[in-house]
């Protein structure tokens, strides 16, 4: 059980297009799913709580426009990388809650190269 | 949430137990202690978390002082597959709800 998903594994874009990453939670409803960014050779670096059918809470210094996040059900979360450039390239993972054992599950991660 | 502070990196013969240390000294009564590892190009994986009691799963077990300012993961036979960066936070608890802070963690190598 517990198992969290996320859509594509990889992906690879030409600078100025936007990118949507799919997050799922398989098998239990998450009323609060993470979103975060790991760069080479560093930690996760938490970017955005997202809460069903309300606004995300982005991190001081992530910009809202340029990430987008919707929540639209229990069992799904989408980032959208708008406008990506190099800079963005990065590994996005991301988290869901789970009320049942009061845990955090995570992704396998969506690895982001903007050329 | 608490800092916590973790050596860089550690090695563990295959087959032995892995003891990784992790302080917490500024814990409050109401933080929970979190264990997760991260496989190279992989997500987090969840290990075990508590308050103040030892507690064990199929994974891991996981010993708290009695002070609760360090706490050490036990892997009590480690494979070459539980290599990997191992992460100890501090949270108060309503773990579904609340976010984790990831510092550097202790890189693994279990060597054969």
């Amino acid at each position: 059980g517990a198992v969290v998903s996320q859509h594509p594994s990889r992906v690879i874009c030409k600078s100025g297009t936007s990118v949507k990453i799919e997050c799922r939670s398989l098998d239990f409803q998450a009323t609060t799913m993470f979103w975060y960014r790991q760069f080479p050779k560093q930690s996760l670096m938490l970017m955005a709580t997202s809460n069903e059918g309300s606004k995300a809470t982005y991190e001081q210094g992530v910009e809202k426009d340029k990430f987008l996040i919707n929540h639209a059900s229990l069992t799904l979360s989408t980032l959208t990388v708008t406008s990506a450039h190099p800079e963005d390239s990065s590994f996005y993972i991301c988290s869901a809650g789970s009320l049942a054992t009061d845990t955090q599950y995570f992704g396998p991660g969506t690895r982001l190269t903007v050329l | 949430d608490a800092k916590t502070t973790q050596p860089p990196s550690m090695d563990c013969a295959e087959g032995r137990a892995a003891n990784l240390p992790c302080n917490h000294s500024t814990i409050s009564g109401n933080e929970y202690v979190y264990w997760y590892r991260q496989i190279h190009s992989q997500g987090p994986q969840y290990i075990i978390h508590g308050l103040k009691n030892n507690e064990t799963n199929e994974m891991a077990s996981l010993i708290i002082t009695e002070d609760r300012k360090s706490s050490t993961l036990i892997l009590p036979h480690a494979t070459l597959r539980d290599t990997a960066v191992y992460y100890c936070i501090v949270r108060v608890g309503a773990g579904s709800a609340r976010q984790l802070t990831f510092g550097s963690g202790t890189q693994l190598t279990v060597l054969p």
